[in-house]
C-alpha cells in the first residue's frame, strides 16, 4: 500500500463550480500536511499548509481528518486557471533520522472547463 | 529575486555517460533535496542534504551521486549505473529539515537518453 494515495482524476469541473477531493495517508504518526499545485511540465508550487482545525486561503479550503487519516482540498468558484494537478504531501518521521521526510502523492488532476 | 535555479532545462545522455545537473539557491536555506518524477507517479527522493558537507541517501539513490561543498549548491550526477535515467528531476530547498518545513522547488531538468 502506498503511503500517500490520491484519486488521479481527472475531475472535470465547470467554471464557477465547486470541486473537492481527498488524499489518504497510511502513517498514523504523520505530522504535517501540505497541498502543492503542479502545472503541466512545471515544478510543484506550495498551495497551502493544512492545519488540524482546517484552514482557508481565498477560494481554497483544506481539512484534516486524523481519525480517518485523510486530508481534503475544496476549491470554490473554480477558475480556468485552477486547472492543474494537486499534490498531497505528508510528512513522516524516519525511524533512523528525525528529519521529517516528505511523502508525495501522485496527484489529482483538475480540469476546469468554460 | 530569491529562488532556486536548475540547469540545464533539458539534457540528453548517451549510453555510458555521466551527466551532472546543477542546482543553486540564494534563499540561504540549509536543507536541499533532489527528487525524480516519472509520469503518473509521486516525487521520489534521491538524495538530501541537511547542511554543508553532509548528505544522505533517499529512497532511490542507486546510480546517482551528489556533493554539497557550498551552502548554495547541490549538484546531482546521474551516472552510467542508472539504467533508467529518463525522468523529470526536481531540486528543492527548505530553511532546514523538519516535517513542518515546506519545500520550494526549482523549475526542473528533463533528462532523456539519446
Amino acid at each position: 500500500r502506498k503511503e500517500v494515495e490520491q484519486d488521479p482524476g481527472p475531475f472535470n469541473v465547470p467554471e464557477g463550480a465547486t470541486v473537492a477531493f481527498n488524499c489518504t495517508y497510511s502513517n498514523s504518526a504523520s505530522q504535517s500536511f501540505f497541498w502543492y499545485r503542479q502545472d503541466c511540465r512545471k515544478e510543484p508550487k506550495l498551495l497551502m499548509s493544512v492545519y488540524s482545525s482546517g484552514n482557508e486561503d481565498g477560494r481554497f479550503t483544506a481539512q484534516l481528518n486524523r481519525a480517518s487519516q485523510y486530508i481534503s482540498l475544496l476549491i470554490r468558484d473554480s477558475k480556468l486557471s485552477d486547472s492543474a494537478t494537486y499534490l498531497c504531501v505528508v510528512t513522516s518521521t524516519m525511524t533512523t533520522d528525525s528529519w521529517g521526510k516528505l511523502q508525495f502523492g501522485a496527484g489529482t488532476q483538475v480540469v476546469v472547463t468554460p | 529575486d530569491g529562488g532556486i535555479t536548475q540547469s540545464p532545462k533539458y539534457l540528453f545522455r548517451k549510453e555510458g555517460q555521466n551527466v551532472t545537473l546543477s542546482c543553486e539557491q540564494n534563499l540561504n536555506h540549509d536543507a536541499m533535496y533532489w527528487y525524480r518524477q516519472d509520469p503518473g507517479q509521486g516525487l521520489r527522493l534521491i538524495y538530501y542534504s541537511q547542511i554543508v558537507n553532509d548528505f544522505q541517501k533517499g529512497d532511490i539513490a542507486e546510480g546517482y551521486s551528489v556533493s554539497r561543498e557550498k551552502k548554495e549548491s547541490f549538484p546531482l550526477t546521474v551516472t552510467s549505473a542508472q539504467k533508467n535515467p529518463t525522468a523529470f528531476y526536481l531540486c528543492a530547498s527548505s530553511i532546514r529539515t523538519g516535517g513542518n518545513q515546506p519545500q520550494h522547488f526549482g523549475d526542473g531538468t528533463r533528462l532523456s537518453i539519446l
